[in-house]
């Protein structure tokens, strides 16, 4: 199946701190998708991204579709603690499966 | 408007024994997807169904689990024999389906343990 890899596995970083993280896939993707995961909970969608290149933002959040179509990019200024989870990309051809990628685990320090 | 529903949340099973877990996507959502996370992984794609179709099960293993969405009532996920491997976060998304807008939702999840 597809692989996607998420970078980095896991971040600690102080409050009000900037967070980049990154996804790459083997393949080529046409919809990029960005979850964040509470302890106990289903993933949250946070953003979509359909077109090669568009750059997303929700609040504090941007994410980013990489030229390549085998990447994308979400950043977070700012840091909060509530902003603590499992942040997950998911990447999608043509029809409706996406796959998931390993997850990057966000620590903010107070 | 409600979003994803699944239950139960939480479900204990001997080894052997059935386990049923339902989901009702969204309402206008006639897609929906069922994946399994395991403790520190990220979800694995099991299938994916349309009402009274199975669009692509790719995912799922060949025995033991089988997966339906009747015209009407929730989709059900289905594991027979259940053993210890089979414990686990199983989610449930849904989305619209049209190609050009099949962001998906997701349910709180059922945590399966097998005793």
């Amino acid at each position: 199946g597809q692989q996607l890899n998420q970078n980095p596995q896991s971040m600690f970083i102080q409050e009000g701190e900037d967070v980049s993280m990154n996804c790459t896939s083997s393949s080529i993707f046409n919809t990029w998708l960005w979850y964040k995961q509470d302890p106990g909970e289903g993933p949250v969608l946070l953003i979509a991204l359909y077109k090669a290149g568009e750059l997303t933002s929700n609040g504090r959040l941007t994410a980013q579709f990489g030229i390549t179509r085998k990447d994308s990019f979400l950043n977070i200024s700012a840091s909060i603690p509530s902003d603590v989870g499992i942040y997950f990309c998911a990447g999608a051809n043509t029809g409706n499966q996406f796959y998931f990628g390993t997850g990057t685990s966000l620590t903010v320090i107070p | 408007n409600a979003g994803v529903m699944q239950n139960p949340r939480h479900l204990v099973r001997r080894r052997g024994q059935e386990a049923r877990l339902r989901c009702s996507p969204m309402k206008g959502h006639s897609h929906v997807y069922w994946y399994r996370q395991l403790p520190e992984e990220g979800l694995k794609f099991m299938v994916y169904l349309q009402k009274e179709n199975i669009i692509d099960e790719s995912g799922m293993p060949k025995e033991r689990f089988s997966a339906e969405f009747p015209k009407e009532g929730p989709s059900i996920l289905r594991i027979q024999q259940v053993v210890r491997g089979d414990s686990a976060a199983y989610f449930c998304a849904s989305s619209p389906g049209w190609v050009s807008y099949n962001e998906q939702f997701f349910g709180p999840g059922t945590r399966l343990t097998v005793l």
